[in-house]
């Protein structure tokens, strides 16, 4: 148990539904992340908060909104995906943003999602 | 540019086995560096850290020293546990104010009893 909470663990979805996932973290860190992991590839950094303000946004496609309603919780709304978009999606968090040489991510278990 | 370049998988060993896992960074200025691991099922967890040239970095029996001079920071077990199957990143922070690490594609470890 790393204190990052992910739910759903799995989710299916079409590409005209609308859904929503979610990021609770335990620890009282300041910053969370949006990552999308997808096979064979790096992990891509998708979305910064801090201190509830976002701080970086990677060209993100605009079918994926992230929504940070407090410094525990993180969401990232899905509507009209495509089936590329089919992934494991992590959040993490950390104290602070990551310049601190120190600074480590905390990621929770993830959610697997299948566009159809 | 910045980036991580980390062998390719899978790695297949048996049990008790010598694992290496290579892995290279491009930086301007000295990153921080970071081995990451994720077990079946699970998120990342940080395996371990260096955070200037010359340090070594330790835990669960993993080492992995930070080389300025080669710009490396291989992974190294002298003997693998089946437990230790899983997915291992290489991985080094951004810098600056921008809150990101940059990882590499992950190198899939097997262990066989």
């Amino acid at each position: 148990e790393t204190g990052v909470t992910q739910t759903p663990r799995h989710l299916v979805m079409g590409m005209t539904n609308k859904k929503s996932l979610k990021c609770e973290q335990h620890l009282g860190h300041n910053a969370m992340y949006w990552y999308k992991q997808s096979a064979k590839k790096p992990l891509e950094l998708m979305f910064v908060y801090s201190l509830e303000e976002r701080v970086e946004n990677n060209s993100v496609p605009s079918r994926f909104s992230p929504e940070c309603p407090n410094s525990s919780h993180l969401f990232l709304h899905l509507h009209t995906l495509q089936p590329e978009d089919s992934a494991l999606y992590l959040c993490a968090s950390s104290q602070g943003l990551l310049e601190d040489r120190n600074e480590k991510l905390f990621f929770g278990s993830g959610t697997q999602l299948s566009v159809l | 540019g910045n980036s991580v370049t980390q062998m390719e998988g899978p790695v297949t060993l048996s049990e008790e086995a010598f694992l290496t896992i290579n892995c290279t960074y491009t930086a301007t200025g000295y990153p921080s560096l970071f081995w990451y691991v994720q077990y079946p099922g699970e998120g990342l967890q940080l395996l371990l850290k260096a955070t200037k040239a010359d340090d070594k970095g330790s835990n669960k029996g993993f080492e992995a020293t930070y080389r300025k001079e080669t710009t490396s920071f291989h992974l190294e077990k002298g003997s693998v546990q089946v437990s230790d199957s899983a997915v291992y990143f290489c991985a080094r922070n951004y810098g600056g104010s921008q809150g990101n690490l940059i990882f590499g594609k992950g190198t899939k470890l097997s262990v066989k009893p």
